[in-house]
């Protein structure tokens, strides 16, 4: 079974700073694949970042890298300069390839303070 | 906009009940899947397929049933409607079942 843990229920940063928000995983299936989304306050689920169990290199996509620690299976979401507007809940998310649904965190709130 | 397109926005039904969810997925996905956000629970999966088959069921109600039609649209009928069931539900399609998935908006459904 797959298990996503987010440990920080909310965060609150200082605009233009940067931010890291924690996931750890469990699974025993070696191939699997990492996803950050974020919801707005408006409800839609927005893909940020995916990460492959195989990918020797870090993604990143903008603003927004995935530190991946396979040996500690944790999947950190890090924004850089943050924004008003990344203010929103965050979900990290997995799935393994033989079973493609997703399986979600239960969120870290972050709010950004000008 | 990602482009996947979710009717209605919002439906707002009395218990008993029996309500129609639609979504369009994006041009060329064959994959689309279904989840039920509500702050109990959190994001649950319910249920997939691919190119007009079911591929995989999760947390679903025998009450709640779904198809892919042809045109690879899809529709998520929940019957006999209880309070329990408001919440956000989220279709998200994906251009093959490995792929990242992205989401359509949501049906806020209020059963009252």
């Amino acid at each position: 079974a797959q298990k996503i843990t987010q440990t920080q229920p909310g965060m609150f940063v200082q605009e233009k700073e940067a931010v890291t928000l924690d996931c750890t995983y469990d699974t025993s299936d070696p191939s699997y694949g990492l996803f950050w989304y974020k919801q707005p306050s408006s409800g839609e689920m927005i893909f940020l970042i995916y990460q492959g169990s195989y990918d020797q290199q870090n993604a990143t996509e903008g603003r927004y890298s995935l530190n991946f620690q396979k040996a500690r299976k944790s999947a950190n979401l890090v924004i850089s300069a943050s924004q008003l507007g990344d203010s929103a809940m965050y979900f990290c998310a997995m799935s393994n390839f033989g079973n493609e649904k997703l399986t979600f965190g239960t969120g870290t709130r972050l709010t950004i303070i000008p | 906009d990602s482009g996947v397109t979710q009717t209605p926005k919002h439906l707002i039904t009395a218990t008993g009940q029996r309500v129609t969810l639609r979504c369009s997925p994006r041009s060329g996905d064959l994959s689309v899947y279904w989840y039920q956000q509500s702050l109990d629970q959190g994001l649950q999966f319910l249920i997939q397929y691919y190119n007009g088959e079911e591929r995989a069921k999760g947390n679903i109600l025998e009450r709640f049933s779904a198809q892919q039609f042809p045109d690879l649209h899809s529709e998520l009928n929940l019957s006999s409607l209880e309070l329990g069931d408001s919440a956000l539900y989220f279709c998200a399609s994906s251009v093959e079942a490995r792929a990242e998935a992205f989401f359509g908006q949501g049906t806020r459904l209020t059963v009252v």
